[in-house]
């Protein structure tokens, strides 16, 4: 799997969108980009994913560039709530294996 | 309800002393994976499970097996523990391998 790599820490208001980053430059064509977050020490949840089309759901929004390079998960109205650490991973969609690196992923900090 | 469900929730034992973290999911899953997170490292995949008697090592197998006997569980088991292994330790289960993993809510080891 491509690695990724993402800022250690991000502040964000709380009402605000928050913009997180991540860039997978080796990505290959048949991985899809995934994030996950984790709250305090509880168990990963995970978010949304996508291959090269922008993806929305109701928890947030994921914009991949063109390149898929890079993407990045909008949090359109953070709330205190939202304070977590995120992880942004790629996994390959096809083959016999499922080895996933997660990282460190950036601690997203929502201030009052 | 859908979950992952892993035993114990919490524990402390001795160097040597073999222990088995349980894991179950009720969602008829396929892939199952084992990870431990440490400080400043992230999650590390340990092992994981394509489906039953098959299993692989992730990038971090050393002093850990584990089985699938059946689809549903997944123990992580540690024959003789030693301090290094001290760690937040979580398993996952998702459907297919390419989508979403559903992770329980951590098992906290302490090897003394």
């Amino acid at each position: 799997d491509a690695k990724t790599t993402q800022p250690p820490s991000m502040d964000c208001a709380e009402g605000r969108a928050a913009n997180l980053p991540c860039n997978h430059s080796t990505i290959s064509g048949n991985e899809y980009v995934y994030w996950y977050r984790q709250i305090h020490s509880q168990g990963p949840q995970y978010i949304i994913h996508g291959l090269k089309n922008n993806e929305t759901n109701e928890m947030a929004s994921l914009i991949i560039t063109e390149d898929r390079k890079s993407s990045t998960l909008i949090l359109p109205h953070a709330t205190l709530r939202d304070t977590a650490v995120y992880y942004c991973i790629v996994r390959v969609a096809a083959g016999g294996y499922q080895k996933v690196t997660f990282g460190t992923g950036t601690k997203l900090q929502v201030i009052p | 309800e859908a979950q992952v469900t892993q035993n114990p929730r919490y524990l402390i034992t001795v160097t040597g002393k073999k222990l088995t973290v349980t894991c179950s999911q009720n969602m008829n899953h396929e892939y199952m994976s084992w990870y431990r997170q440490d400080p400043g490292l992230g999650l590390r995949q340990i092992y994981y499970s394509m489906n039953v008697e098959v299993t692989d090592k992730g990038d971090v197998p050393e002093g850990y097996k584990v089985s699938r006997k059946e689809k549903r569980n997944f123990p992580l088991i540690l024959e003789s523990p030693s301090p290094n292994q001290t760690s937040l330790y979580f398993c996952a289960s998702s459907y297919r391998r390419n989508t979403e993993a559903f992770f329980g809510q951590g098992t906290r080891l302490t090897v003394v």
